[in-house]
Order: structure tokens, then sequence, then C-alpha cells
């Protein structure tokens, strides 16, 4: 089935310091989405991609479509504490009408003191 | 409503009982998705409405599992014979123009425990 492998696990970072994560597949998407979620909360979206090779930027964040269309990544520059959290890829599958949408498993981003 | 509003927030039950969760969607959403969380994982697939008719089903789990979405507003999942296994988070999205920008807004989720 279809799958997203997000990597790494988890990072432990120094305040100031820039992050990326990836995200790959081994099917195609239309969509690459980047979402964040807090603790005892639903996961936010960050950023979507709609064409290969796209490049986005949300003001730290920034995200690009690769051009396989099978694989993403997310940078964030200069992380600060509430950067926290966890980070998720997911895909839209390509489909006359399926809008299925799933997630890889995250990225969970510390801030070290 | 202003946001994706689930209820119970937490629900406590029985193995082998009947639980209900409830998804109000933002005002004017056509689409409502429903996703299964458990610790340390992301959202997993369950199952998709586009209006009143389940768009797709795949991601449920087995036939336990139940969805109903009857005046295209608020969707109801239902659990029946409740197992261990069941115990997770289940989320709630919905989403005004499916199949474009992806953007799903998220409920907090009802936390499923099953003793």
């Amino acid at each position: 089935g279809q799958q997203l492998n997000q990597s790494p696990q988890s990072m432990f970072i120094q305040e100031g310091e820039d992050v990326s994560m990836n995200c790959t597949s081994s099917s195609i998407f239309n969509t690459w989405l980047w979402y964040k979620q807090d603790p005892g909360e639903g996961p936010v979206l960050l950023i979507a991609l709609y064409k290969a090779g796209e490049l986005t930027s949300n003001g730290r964040l920034t995200a690009q479509f690769g051009i396989t269309r099978k694989d993403s990544f997310l940078n964030i520059s200069a992380s600060i504490p509430s950067d926290v959290g966890i980070y998720f890829c997911a895909g839209q599958l390509p489909g006359n009408r399926d809008d299925k949408i799933i997630f890889g498993k995250g990225t969970r981003l510390h801030i070290l003191p | 409503g202003a946001g994706v509003s689930q209820t119970p927030s937490n629900k406590v039950t029985e193995k082998g009982k009947y639980v209900e969760l409830r998804c109000d969607p933002i005002s004017g959403h056509t689409a409502l998705y429903w996703y299964r969380q458990s610790l340390g994982q992301g959202p997993e697939f369950l199952i998709y409405f586009q209006g009143t008719g389940a768009a797709d089903d795949s991601g449920l789990p087995n036939d336990r599992f139940f969805a109903v979405r009857p005046e295209g507003s608020v969707s109801t999942l239902k659990i029946q014979r409740t197992e261990r296994g069941d115990s997770a988070v289940y989320l709630c999205a919905s989403s005004s123009l499916a199949g474009t920008t992806g953007e799903l807004f998220f409920g907090e989720g009802s936390r499923l425990t099953v003793l």
C-alpha cells in the first residue's frame, strides 16, 4: 500500500539552529503537505505543495515538492522554542475522485535548553 | 462553529462495548475525514466523506467500524465490540473543497481507551 517514510524520527537541536527533515514514498503524489501537531491538538497545515519542483516558503519554513513527485523536504531556519512539536508530511494521491490524504509517522523536534 | 468540534474528548470503555464518536465540522465544509492516531504514530486514514456519501472507506480496519454522515454535516464514527487495540485518538478533519488544496482542519480528537 501507499506509505510515507519520514526521517529523521526525532531531532534534538539547540535554539537558533536550522532544521531539515524529509519524506519519501514509492508512490507518486499529486500534492505534498506539511503539518505540525502540538500536544493535545490536531495537526495544523504549515505548507502545501502542488507541482513537482515547487519550492514554497512560509516565514522561516521552506518546503519543496520533489521532481519525481515521490519526495519532499521541509526546512526550518533559526529554530525557536515554539517550533517544538511533531511534524508530519502528508500526500494526496492522484485519481479522479480519490482525495485520500495519508500521513507519515512524523518527525519529533526537541529543542535543548 | 468556529472550528471542528469532536465529542467526547475522552472515552473510557470496556472491551466488547459499543462506542460512538461525534464530529461537527466547520460550517459549509463538504469534505469530512476520520483518522486514527496511535501513540507515537501519524494519523492513519480511516474514511472520507464528500457530502453524505463515503467516497473512500478503504482505511476502516474491519467491519466493526462504521461511519455515517446522514445530512452532510455532522458525522458519527461507530465502533462495535471494542477491543483493546482500538485504543487511540480518533481525529476528525473537514475541508471546504475536496481534491484541491489538501488543507484539512482538524479537531482536537476523541481519545478512546478500551480496558
